[in-house]
């Protein structure tokens, strides 16, 4: 079974600008979440989604959005980038987004903001 | 609400030696306990978990952790360590919440 895979794996894009990451889930998954990684506030969660609802959001400005399609593939994106955006951008996926369930995660997409 | 405590935020260790990275845990409900790995450049992958039954539990990689509910606990253990363990480790717990809580981390470090 292939895993949760991320594009593109690398970003560069400047001040201002906007950026969409896309997030394929494992096959029979229906939950997708994001969480943004940084050396100085780890893990933080952004949203998730489970059946193309938001189920559940972060504490990220409003210029962070996201959608899932009705083939549980995922977009987040981020608009009016500012340099504090620049992080590793994971996606997790599972089976119902249950409190038992495991989380796989992808590889990240690396977002550098210059 | 629930929060995860990692007590160390790095632990440097010798090759061969036994480790433990420390994991509290805070919750109002029942929880379900992860231990997952992320290796450079890559994402997380799960180490094992504690969801009910016996309090020890055994992950890959010879990792293993003990649930410790007097103590609000979750502590991972390996026996001897590789240098192929080197990786940042994370404690997560979830329970009245999709959403799972993550610690910030702990960075295990080996040395040959």
């Amino acid at each position: 079974k292939a895993g949760v895979t991320q594009t593109p794996r690398y970003l560069i894009k400047t001040r201002g600008q906007q950026v969409t990451l896309s997030c394929s889930p494992i096959s029979g998954h229906r939950s997708v979440s994001w969480y943004q990684q940084t050396p100085g506030q780890g893990l933080q969660f952004l949203f998730e989604y489970f059946s193309e609802t938001q189920r559940n959001k972060g504490n990220f400005p409003g210029r962070f959005s996201g959608r899932q399609f009705s083939n549980s593939r995922s977009e987040m994106n981020v608009s009016t980038l500012e340099l504090g955006d620049s992080a590793l951008y994971l996606c997790a996926s599972s089976l119902a987004g249950a409190e038992t369930d495991t989380q796989y995660f992808g590889p990240g997409t690396r977002l550098t903001v210059l | 609400a629930q929060s995860v405590t990692q007590l160390d935020s790095q632990v440097p260790v010798f090759e061969e030696a036994p480790v433990e990275l420390r994991c509290n845990y805070s919750s109002s409900v029942s929880v379900y306990l992860f231990w997952y790995v992320q290796y450079p450049n890559q994402g997380l992958q799960l180490l094992l978990k504690y969801l009910s039954g016996s309090t020890l539990v055994k992950g890959i990689n010879g990792f293993e952790a003990e649930f410790n509910k007097s103590q609000t606990s979750f502590h991972l253990r390996k026996p001897s360590v590789h240098i192929s363990d080197t990786a940042e480790y994370f404690c997560a717990v979830s329970g009245g919440s999709y959403i799972p809580t993550f610690g910030r981390g702990t960075s295990l470090i080996v040395h040959p």
